[in-house]
């Protein structure tokens, strides 16, 4: 089946701290991949669509500065959050789509701002 | 209206009797419904797709579509304990591969 990893799969930082998380689909690739983010006891939001190539479309109230998003090549995204604060401290998930519509997970990124 | 709604539960079953867990939705352009089970901590896992309206079958488990009332249904039959986790249900669109999350259904099924 198709694999989705991301690094690390734990972050602990300090506020004011940038931190980059990587999204690699294993063994396909994937012109669009996914960003989203989970608070506890919450279901997944989706940030932004990443397409390979191009600038990433971000769903509403998620800052683009604040998260910056590069998917240089087909099975590469990566998410850096700028300027971390507390309240940034959630599960990041990244998926993949295989095909237009089966999205694979990643194993999540939990980010912990002190 | 949220887009996607779940009885977020929790549902609390037996072992070996049938769960059912229910997804309403707004967006009439959807056109794929996806069921996916997430592990406490873990992050989500792909267990059932449907596209066309009527039931569609994968072993244990049954997804049941009816684009006129917006609706979509997960059975799982013959519940396991490993069963127990959230079960999310996600309508798409075609066009983009993008989901709308619901908040999804804690399922329990005890010994």
């Amino acid at each position: 089946g198709a694999v989705v990893s991301q690094h690390p799969s734990r972050v602990i930082c300090k506020s004011g701290t940038s931190v980059k998380i990587e999204c690699r689909s294993l063994d396909f690739q994937a012109t669009t991949m996914f960003w989203y983010r989970q608070f506890p006891k919450q279901s997944l939001m989706l940030m932004a669509t990443s397409n390979e190539g191009s600038k990433a479309t971000y769903e509403q109230g998620v800052e683009k500065d604040k998260f910056l998003i590069n998917h240089a090549s087909l099975t590469l995204s990566t998410l850096t959050v700028t300027s971390a604060h507390p309240e940034d401290s959630s599960f990041y998930i990244c998926s993949a789509s295989l095909t237009e519509n089966e999205q694979f997970f990643g194993p999540g990124t939990r980010l912990t701002v002190l | 209206q949220k887009e996607v709604e779940q009885n977020s539960g929790p549902l609390s079953v037996p072992e070996g009797a049938i769960a059912s867990l229910n997804c309403t939705y707004s967006d009439r352009g959807s056109q794929s419904f996806f069921w996916y089970r997430q592990y406490s901590g873990k992050s989500p896992e792909l267990i059932m797709f449907i596209y066309s309206n009527g039931d569609k079958e994968d072993g244990r488990f049954t997804a049941q579509l009816n684009k006129a009332s917006q609706y979509v249904s997960l059975l799982i039959r013959d519940s396991q304990p490993s069963d127990s986790a959230t079960y999310l249900c996600a309508p798409g669109r075609t066009s983009y591969g993008k989901l709308t999350f619901g908040q999804g259904t804690i399922l329990t099924v005890h010994p």
